[in-house]
C-alpha cells in the first residue's frame, strides 16, 4: 500500500526567505515522488518529481525537493520565496513495486507569502 | 501542443438531474484519470483508463457514476441523479505510460469543470 502525508495545512513565509513544504511518505520499495502547484481556479501543475539517482531535484520556477529514505520524506524548498509562489501545493507518492499506475495525493498544503 | 481540456468550465444544474463532463487528454498520452476535489479538500480519485484495458474504476462513489474513453483519446464521466454532495470541481489528467513496474512519468491536469449542484 501507498500513502503520503502533508502534515501542515498552511505554510506562511515572508517574501525573500527560504520556504519548505512538508511531505512523508510510505510505500513497500523504492517510490516514485511528485510535487504538484495549483494556483487559484486553475488545474494542478508538475514542478518537479524523483524517480531514481539523484536525492536533490531541481523544478520549475526555482523550487527543489530532496529525497531522503531514511526519513522517507519528500519535502518541497525553494530558498527565497516569492509572493506569486502562493499556491496549494500537493505531494503525490506512486509504487512502482506495487504495479498500480494510480498516484495518491497528500491532501494539500497552502502556502501564503506575505510581502 | 495544446494542453488537457475539460468543457464545460462550469456547469449548475439541479438535483435529480443527469450531467456529462468531458475531458480531451493530451495528443499521444495512453492514461487518464478522472478527479474529484471538493473545496478546500484534496483529490479524490475517481477512475483511470490505459489503453485499451478495463478501466480501474475503484474510485468512483456510486453506481450514479460512470465514465467511457473512447480509445486513447476523449474521455466523458456521466453523473446520474446527481445530489448536492456531487458538487465539486473535477479535475481531469492525462500522463504517458511506461512499461511494467509503474509508470514514472508526470501527469498533465486539465483546468477541471466546477459542478454546483443546486
Amino acid at each position: 500500500a501507498q500513502s503520503v502525508a502533508q502534515p501542515e495545512d498552511q505554510v506562511n513565509v515572508a517574501e525573500g526567505n527560504p520556504l519548505t513544504v512538508k511531505c512523508t511518505y510510505s510505500v513497500s520499495g523504492n517510490p516514485y515522488l511528485f510535487w504538484y502547484v495549483q494556483y487559484p481556479n486553475r488545474g494542478l501543475q508538475f514542478l518537479l518529481k524523483y524517480i531514481t539517482g539523484d536525492n536533490l531535484v531541481k523544478g520549475s520556477y526555482g523550487f527543489e525537493a530532496e529525497f531522503n529514505k531514511s526519513q522517507t520524506s519528500f519535502h518541497l524548498k525553494k530558498p527565497s520565496a516569492l509572493v506569486s509562489d502562493s499556491a496549494l501545493y500537493f505531494c503525490a507518492v506512486r509504487d512502482p513495486g506495487g504495479g498500480s499506475y494510480i498516484p495518491t495525493f497528500g491532501r494539500g498544503t497552502s502556502l501564503i507569502v506575505h510581502p | 501542443g495544446a494542453g488537457v481540456s475539460q468543457s464545460p468550465s462550469n456547469k449548475v444544474t439541479e438535483k435529480g438531474k443527469d450531467v456529462e463532463l468531458r475531458c480531451d487528454p493530451i495528443s499521444g498520452h495512453t492514461a487518464l484519470y478522472w478527479y474529484r476535489q471538493r473545496l478546500g479538500q484534496g483529490l479524490e480519485f475517481l477512475i483511470y483508463f490505459q489503453g485499451n484495458s478495463a478501466p480501474d474504476k475503484s474510485g468512483l462513489p456510486s453506481d450514479r457514476f460512470s465514465a467511457e474513453r473512447t480509445g486513447e483519446s476523449v474521455s466523458t464521466l456521466t453523473i446520474q441523479r446527481t445530489q448536492q454532495e456531487d458538487s465539486a470541481v473535477y479535475l481531469c489528467a492525462s500522463s504517458e505510460t511506461g512499461t511494467s513496474g509503474g509508470s514514472s512519468y508526470e501527469q498533465y491536469f486539465g483546468p477541471g469543470t466546477r459542478l454546483t449542484v443546486t
